[in-house]
Protein backbone atom coordinates (compact mmCIF):
# COMPACT_ATOMS: atom_id res chain seq x y z
CA UNK A 1 0.00 0.00 0.00
CA UNK A 2 1.30 3.31 -0.74
CA UNK A 3 1.93 5.42 1.75
CA UNK A 4 3.21 8.77 3.02
CA UNK A 5 5.05 10.00 6.21
CA UNK A 6 5.69 13.77 7.38
CA UNK A 7 7.77 15.11 10.10
CA UNK A 8 7.59 17.02 12.55
CA UNK A 9 4.01 17.09 12.90
CA UNK A 10 4.61 20.76 13.81
CA UNK A 11 8.04 22.95 13.67
CA UNK A 12 8.43 26.68 15.60
CA UNK A 13 11.19 28.93 14.07
CA UNK A 14 12.55 31.99 14.75
CA UNK A 15 12.48 34.39 11.81
CA UNK A 16 15.98 33.71 9.69
CA UNK A 17 15.98 30.43 11.10
CA UNK A 18 16.30 27.94 8.40
CA UNK A 19 15.19 24.12 8.83
CA UNK A 20 14.33 21.21 6.83
CA UNK A 21 10.71 19.33 6.92
CA UNK A 22 10.87 15.43 5.63
CA UNK A 23 8.31 13.57 3.39
CA UNK A 24 9.14 9.59 3.71
CA UNK A 25 6.81 7.46 1.57
CA UNK A 26 6.67 3.81 0.10
CA UNK A 27 4.90 3.82 -3.31
CA UNK A 28 4.74 0.89 -5.85
CA UNK A 29 6.41 2.98 -9.05
CA UNK A 30 6.90 6.82 -8.28
CA UNK A 31 5.00 8.93 -11.21
CA UNK A 32 5.66 12.32 -9.00
CA UNK A 33 5.87 13.63 -6.01
CA UNK A 34 3.92 16.90 -4.74
CA UNK A 35 4.64 19.92 -1.92
CA UNK A 36 1.59 21.98 -1.42
CA UNK A 37 1.33 24.82 0.92
CA UNK A 38 -2.14 25.46 2.74
CA UNK A 39 -3.05 27.96 5.00
CA UNK A 40 -5.83 27.95 7.76
CA UNK A 41 -9.40 27.85 6.05
CA UNK A 42 -7.70 27.58 2.44
CA UNK A 43 -7.58 24.45 -0.20
CA UNK A 44 -3.73 23.44 -1.17
CA UNK A 45 -2.04 25.67 -3.16
CA UNK A 46 0.93 24.09 -5.41
CA UNK A 47 4.94 24.38 -4.96
CA UNK A 48 6.51 21.91 -6.65
CA UNK A 49 6.51 18.63 -8.49
CA UNK A 50 9.47 16.12 -8.39
CA UNK A 51 9.93 13.08 -10.86
CA UNK A 52 13.24 11.05 -10.44
CA UNK A 53 15.90 11.33 -7.34
CA UNK A 54 18.31 13.80 -7.24
CA UNK A 55 16.25 16.10 -8.96
CA UNK A 56 15.73 19.68 -7.05
CA UNK A 57 12.87 22.69 -7.22
CA UNK A 58 13.46 26.11 -6.04
CA UNK A 59 11.23 28.78 -5.16
CA UNK A 60 12.17 31.83 -3.27
CA UNK A 61 13.09 30.52 0.40
CA UNK A 62 12.02 27.02 -0.59
CA UNK A 63 13.98 23.95 -1.87
CA UNK A 64 12.55 21.08 -2.72
CA UNK A 65 14.51 17.70 -2.68
CA UNK A 66 14.03 13.90 -3.54
CA UNK A 67 15.63 10.50 -3.07
CA UNK A 68 14.18 6.75 -3.66
CA UNK A 69 12.60 6.73 -0.39
CA UNK A 70 12.54 10.49 0.79
CA UNK A 71 11.42 14.50 0.11
CA UNK A 72 12.86 17.33 2.08
CA UNK A 73 11.42 20.82 1.99
CA UNK A 74 14.40 23.12 2.65
CA UNK A 75 13.55 26.75 4.20
CA UNK A 76 16.10 29.37 3.91
CA UNK A 77 16.01 32.31 6.41
CA UNK A 78 11.89 31.74 6.69
CA UNK A 79 9.93 34.81 7.47
CA UNK A 80 6.11 34.62 9.28
CA UNK A 81 4.38 34.59 6.29
CA UNK A 82 6.24 30.91 5.46
CA UNK A 83 3.67 29.93 8.46
CA UNK A 84 1.87 27.48 7.11
CA UNK A 85 1.01 23.65 6.60
CA UNK A 86 3.09 21.96 4.26
CA UNK A 87 1.86 18.80 2.50
CA UNK A 88 3.41 16.00 0.51
CA UNK A 89 1.76 13.78 -1.72
CA UNK A 90 2.86 10.89 -4.41
CA UNK A 91 1.42 9.67 -7.28
CA UNK A 92 1.63 6.02 -8.14
CA UNK A 93 1.34 4.23 -11.36
CA UNK A 94 -1.81 2.65 -10.91
CA UNK A 95 -3.30 4.28 -14.09
CA UNK A 96 -5.02 7.55 -13.17
CA UNK A 97 -3.86 10.28 -11.17
CA UNK A 98 -4.66 9.48 -7.68
CA UNK A 99 -2.65 11.34 -5.24
CA UNK A 100 -1.90 9.78 -1.72
CA UNK A 101 -1.37 12.29 1.19
CA UNK A 102 0.87 12.46 4.14
CA UNK A 103 -0.62 14.34 7.54
CA UNK A 104 1.06 17.45 7.04
CA UNK A 105 3.93 19.59 9.05
CA UNK A 106 2.15 22.60 10.55
CA UNK A 107 5.31 25.51 10.91
CA UNK A 108 5.13 28.70 12.53
CA UNK A 109 7.90 31.17 11.89
CA UNK A 110 8.25 33.85 14.80
CA UNK A 111 9.47 37.44 14.03
CA UNK B 1 -8.25 34.50 -13.48
CA UNK B 2 -8.59 30.98 -14.09
CA UNK B 3 -9.24 28.78 -11.31
CA UNK B 4 -11.47 26.50 -8.94
CA UNK B 5 -14.83 27.80 -6.95
CA UNK B 6 -16.30 25.78 -4.78
CA UNK B 7 -19.34 26.95 -3.00
CA UNK B 8 -20.42 27.87 -0.27
CA UNK B 9 -17.90 28.36 1.96
CA UNK B 10 -19.71 27.09 4.68
CA UNK B 11 -22.79 24.85 5.20
CA UNK B 12 -25.08 23.24 7.53
CA UNK B 13 -26.67 19.83 7.27
CA UNK B 14 -29.75 18.32 9.08
CA UNK B 15 -30.45 15.07 10.20
CA UNK B 16 -31.26 13.14 7.54
CA UNK B 17 -30.93 16.18 4.85
CA UNK B 18 -29.19 15.30 1.90
CA UNK B 19 -26.99 18.42 1.13
CA UNK B 20 -24.53 19.33 -2.44
CA UNK B 21 -21.15 21.25 -2.25
CA UNK B 22 -20.69 22.90 -5.91
CA UNK B 23 -17.24 22.97 -7.56
CA UNK B 24 -16.87 24.82 -10.71
CA UNK B 25 -13.76 25.26 -12.81
CA UNK B 26 -12.51 27.10 -15.86
CA UNK B 27 -8.66 25.74 -16.20
CA UNK B 28 -10.43 23.53 -19.48
CA UNK B 29 -9.04 20.49 -16.69
CA UNK B 30 -10.13 17.28 -17.71
CA UNK B 31 -9.94 15.54 -14.51
CA UNK B 32 -11.70 16.54 -11.13
CA UNK B 33 -11.68 15.05 -7.71
CA UNK B 34 -13.57 15.31 -4.56
CA UNK B 35 -11.32 14.72 -1.09
CA UNK B 36 -12.36 15.17 2.84
CA UNK B 37 -9.94 16.68 5.51
CA UNK B 38 -10.23 15.66 8.62
CA UNK B 39 -7.82 16.99 11.36
CA UNK B 40 -4.81 15.12 11.89
CA UNK B 41 -5.44 12.76 8.55
CA UNK B 42 -4.19 13.31 4.77
CA UNK B 43 -6.60 13.97 2.75
CA UNK B 44 -8.65 10.99 1.25
CA UNK B 45 -10.45 10.60 -2.21
CA UNK B 46 -13.96 10.69 -2.35
CA UNK B 47 -15.20 10.24 -5.95
CA UNK B 48 -13.08 11.38 -9.12
CA UNK B 49 -13.51 11.99 -12.52
CA UNK B 50 -11.33 11.46 -15.79
CA UNK B 51 -14.14 12.43 -18.60
CA UNK B 52 -17.32 14.48 -18.75
CA UNK B 53 -20.31 11.99 -17.72
CA UNK B 54 -17.95 9.57 -16.51
CA UNK B 55 -17.01 8.95 -12.58
CA UNK B 56 -15.08 6.44 -10.23
CA UNK B 57 -14.90 5.89 -6.27
CA UNK B 58 -11.98 6.83 -4.64
CA UNK B 59 -11.55 5.46 -1.02
CA UNK B 60 -14.11 6.84 0.90
CA UNK B 61 -16.98 6.74 -1.49
CA UNK B 62 -19.66 5.44 0.78
CA UNK B 63 -22.63 8.01 1.38
CA UNK B 64 -21.61 10.44 -1.27
CA UNK B 65 -22.70 10.64 -5.12
CA UNK B 66 -21.30 12.81 -7.74
CA UNK B 67 -22.37 14.11 -11.17
CA UNK B 68 -19.98 14.88 -14.28
CA UNK B 69 -22.51 16.44 -17.12
CA UNK B 70 -20.35 19.49 -17.88
CA UNK B 71 -16.20 19.30 -17.50
CA UNK B 72 -16.41 22.76 -15.73
CA UNK B 73 -18.67 21.22 -13.17
CA UNK B 74 -18.76 18.26 -10.42
CA UNK B 75 -21.13 18.81 -7.74
CA UNK B 76 -20.69 16.31 -4.50
CA UNK B 77 -23.74 15.47 -3.00
CA UNK B 78 -23.47 14.02 0.90
CA UNK B 79 -26.70 11.91 1.80
CA UNK B 80 -28.19 11.20 4.96
CA UNK B 81 -26.33 7.67 4.82
CA UNK B 82 -23.01 9.47 5.33
CA UNK B 83 -22.92 9.24 9.15
CA UNK B 84 -19.55 11.68 10.09
CA UNK B 85 -19.99 14.25 7.51
CA UNK B 86 -18.44 16.94 9.59
CA UNK B 87 -15.24 17.70 7.18
CA UNK B 88 -13.91 20.13 4.48
CA UNK B 89 -14.57 19.43 1.58
CA UNK B 90 -12.11 20.00 -1.12
CA UNK B 91 -12.28 19.67 -4.73
CA UNK B 92 -9.45 19.60 -7.14
CA UNK B 93 -8.76 19.43 -10.97
CA UNK B 94 -5.91 18.34 -13.06
CA UNK B 95 -4.62 18.19 -16.74
CA UNK B 96 -5.35 14.29 -17.54
CA UNK B 97 -2.43 13.36 -19.43
CA UNK B 98 1.33 13.48 -19.40
CA UNK B 99 3.38 12.00 -16.63
CA UNK B 100 2.53 13.63 -12.98
CA UNK B 101 0.22 16.45 -13.67
CA UNK B 102 -0.23 18.68 -10.21
CA UNK B 103 -3.80 18.65 -9.09
CA UNK B 104 -4.96 22.57 -8.36
CA UNK B 105 -7.45 22.69 -5.47
CA UNK B 106 -9.86 25.17 -4.59
CA UNK B 107 -10.57 26.72 -1.31
CA UNK B 108 -13.06 24.14 0.16
CA UNK B 109 -16.09 23.52 1.92
CA UNK B 110 -17.00 23.20 5.36
CA UNK B 111 -19.25 20.82 6.87
CA UNK B 112 -20.94 20.40 9.89
CA UNK B 113 -23.76 19.00 11.41
CA UNK B 114 -26.56 20.99 12.85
Amino acid sequence: EDQVTQSPEALRLQEGESSSLNCSYTVSGLRGLFWYRQDPGKGPEFLFTLYSAGEEKEKERLKATLTKKESFLHITAPKPEDSATYLCAVQAYTGFQKLVFGTGTRLLVSP
Amino acid sequence: DGGITQSPKYLFRKEGQNVTLSCEQNLNHDAMYWYRQDPGQGLRLIYYSQIVNDFQKGDIAEGYSVSREKKESFPLTVTSAQKNPTAFYLCASSIDRGIGQPQHFGDGTRLSIL
